[in-house]
């Protein structure tokens, strides 16, 4: 069984541009979650895609979106990149929601 | 929305030592997740536990969901048990509904040889 995959693992990019994250979720699972993690805090909810659809966003500008695939693959789109934008990408996936299992992140930093 | 608290924030053992950690939320819901982030970042699962006790060799967990909190117990600890331990709930569960975990700030803990 393939666990979760994120790529690329790291990335830098310059204030202005835009950047795309790619996560394979985990056989079997329908759900990805993705989350932003700050130095020394912990992961903060983006959004999440149930069936192709977003079901659910956190506290993140519209600059911040994504897809899901019909293979329930994800990407994370950043527009107009900021300096704050500079975090380690989490994402997780799950059936229905539930237990989630999170890749090993890619790590953005945003010059 | 839920509010998570993690305690204590830092934690400094030998190895060998036992210890507790807490984790208190606002809310009444539907998972509860303990995680261990390595040093590259990966979140590794420990614990689903949303009620009730589980173990899993030197770990285990207990979650009282009508008093809101949950405890991770570490024993005989070693150096590889060091990084930092997340807490994660949320009130998802099944068909469209809502899988949002929310997190707390973690506790760092540290085991010397």
């Amino acid at each position: 069984e393939t666990g979760v995959t994120q790529s690329p693992t790291h990335l830098i990019k310059t204030r202005g541009q835009q950047v795309t994250l790619r996560c394979s979720s985990q056989s079997g699972h329908n759900t990805v979650s993705w989350y932003q993690q700050a130095l020394g805090q912990g992961p903060q909810f983006i959004f999440q895609y149930y069936r192709e659809e977003e079901n659910g966003r956190g506290n993140f500008p519209p600059r911040f979106s994504g897809l899901q695939f019909p293979n329930y693959s994800s990407e994370l789109n950043v527009n107009a990149l900021e300096l704050d934008d500079s975090a380690l990408y989490l994402c997780a996936s799950s059936i229905d929601g539930n237990e989630q299992f999170f890749g090993p992140g890619t790590r953005l930093t945003v010059l | 929305g839920i509010q998570v608290e993690q305690s204590p924030p830092d934690l400094i053992l030998q190895e060998g030592a036992n210890s507790t950690l807490r984790c208190n939320f606002s809310d009444s819901v539907n998972n509860l997740q303990w995680f261990h982030q390595n040093p590259w970042g990966q979140l590794i699962n420990l614990f689903y536990i949303p009620s009730g006790t589980k173990q899993n060799g030197r770990l285990s967990a207990t979650t009282v969901a009508t008093e809101r909190y949950s405890l991770l117990y570490i024993s005989s600890s070693q150096t590889t048990d060091s990084g930092v331990y997340f807490c994660a709930v949320g009130g998802g569960a099944g068909g469209t509904s809502y899988g949002k975990l929310t997190f707390g700030q973690g506790t760092i803990l540290t085991v010397h040889p």
